[in-house]
């Protein structure tokens, strides 16, 4: 079982549209968790961190996680072709160590008009 | 405020040439980090460094080496290159134990041929 798993899409929306991308991790006692936003030939750009259960927003973009289901979520409200990218997901904690994080393969999002 | 600094941006080497991916970053972080990206396998770790003069392996170390050569810099030496090794490499860098995400470079583009 991998340490942070993604489905690798692509998860094509429309162009407003809510778009709903998943992450679960393996490592009971992850403490931090983090997504990535990474455009094509470019580098991982951090959008959002998240410490403990529930939402957190920030414009419109939404982090939710659920450490019972050891589940992390990425959602973005009226998605824009802008949007269309690959989400990283990253955790750190106890078996990778506290100081690095473990990535996901990432979900590539196609936003259509 | 530059962030991080990779160099170089892209290169192609022969079979068993060596050559050393430099790294710099500004934002006074404590630690530092190599990853590689290759399609479908996401971020994999090759060596970080927590602090000034402490390095560590990672996930794929074997064929690479690191110099931790100040608080600002740390290089990855590809000692005699492998085809296996032509990747996408990214220097991070974190302020604390990652606990707050990493900042990535731009990246190099490495092909062995």
């Amino acid at each position: 079982q991998k340490e942070v798993e993604q489905n690798s899409g692509p998860l094509s929306v429309p162009e407003g549209a809510i778009a709903s991308l998943n992450c679960t991790y393996s490592d009971r006692g992850s403490q931090s968790f983090f997504w990535y936003r990474q455009y094509s030939g470019k580098s991982p750009e951090l959008i959002m961190s998240i410490y403990s259960n529930g939402d957190k927003e920030d414009g419109r973009f939404t982090a939710q996680l659920n450490k019972a289901s050891q589940y992390v979520s990425l959602l973005i409200r009226d998605s824009q072709p802008s949007d269309s990218a690959t989400y990283l997901c990253a955790v750190n904690g106890p078996s990778g160590g506290y100081n690095k994080l473990i990535f996901g393969a990432g979900t590539r999002l196609a936003v259509h008009p | 405020n530059a962030g991080v600094t990779q160099t170089p941006k892209f290169q192609v080497l022969k079979t068993g040439q060596s050559m050393t991916l430099q790294c710099a970053q500004d934002m006074n972080h404590n630690s530092m980090y190599w990853y590689r990206q290759d399609p479908g396998m996401g971020l994999r770790l090759i060596y970080y460094s927590a602090s000034e003069g402490t390095t560590d392996k990672g996930e794929v170390p074997n064929g690479y080496n690191v110099s931790r050569l100040n608080k600002r810099e740390f290089s990855l030496r590809l000692e005699s290159a492998a085809p296996s090794q032509t990747s996408v490499y990214f220097c991070a860098s974190s302020e604390v134990e990652a606990n707050y995400g990493y900042t990535f470079g731009s990246g190099t583009r490495l092909t062995v041929v």
